[in-house]
């Protein structure tokens, strides 16, 4: 059975770094064709993707945040790390983890951690 | 970057035929992914590549993806069906993208 968990504070200040640990189990990462991704939600708006690491240790951005994130593995404790500069307001959001899929160029997201409500304020 | 549009909102009587769209310029070039979320859940996978069914998810999901329209159809539509669902597809140029998300209710 496929689980992600994502934890990390529920409050960040304007300006602070936010760090998210995606806690997966039921796959490796170490395996071709699987990856992990961040996606981010605000309240009452749509998904937006943010970063995906590959088996091999690849990582994408989303080019709007591409400066602010990085996104990392610990394959000894199958987590995903991500972390986001210079929050803002305007970053407030659930984030989710989820198990990404690939196949050729083509990405599907085919199980996904319950979200963490991450709100940035003073 | 390329974009994909959804209608905000799409209403449907029980046991009738919805059908949720997703335009992006020659989208039948793309594969495309759908999914569903509940309100405070997260979402769920419910098509992918353009028209297959992840196990546990009901015949009456179906996709279809032409020209610069993917379609999402469900069919006899249950109280249960009611959710955001998004499509998604994957660019050269802008990676991952998701649609707007359309609202489904069912009256």
């Amino acid at each position: 059975q496929v689980t992600l968990r994502e934890s990390g504070p529920a409050l960040v200040k304007p300006t602070q770094t936010l760090t998210l640990t995606c806690t997966f189990s039921g796959f490796a990462l170490n395996s071709g064709g699987v990856c992990v991704s961040w996606v981010r939600q605000p309240p009452g708006k749509a998904l937006e993707w943010l970063a995906r690491i590959h088996w091999d240790d690849e990582k994408f951005y989303t080019t709007s945040l591409k400066t602010r994130l990085t996104i990392s593995q610990d394959t000894s404790k199958n987590q995903v790390v991500l972390t986001m500069t210079n929050m803002d307001p305007v970053d407030t959001a659930t984030y989710y983890c989820a198990r990404t899929m690939v196949a050729g160029p083509n990405y599907s997201f085919d199980s996904w951690g319950q979200g963490t409500l991450v709100t940035v304020a003073s | 970057s390329f974009v994909l549009t959804q209608s905000p909102s799409v209403s449907v009587a029980p046991g009738k035929t919805a059908r949720i769209t997703c335009g992006g310029y020659d989208i039948g070039g793309k594969v495309v992914h759908w999914y569903q979320q509940k309100p405070g859940q997260a979402p769920v996978l419910v098509i992918y590549y353009d028209s297959n069914r992840p196990s546990g998810i009901p015949e009456r999901f179906s996709g279809s993806n032409s020209g610069n329209t993917a379609t999402l159809t469900i069919s006899s539509v249950e109280a249960g069906d009611e959710a955001d669902y998004y499509c998604q597809v994957w660019d050269s140029t802008s990676d991952v993208v998701f649609g707007g998300g359309t609202k489904l209710t069912v009256l």
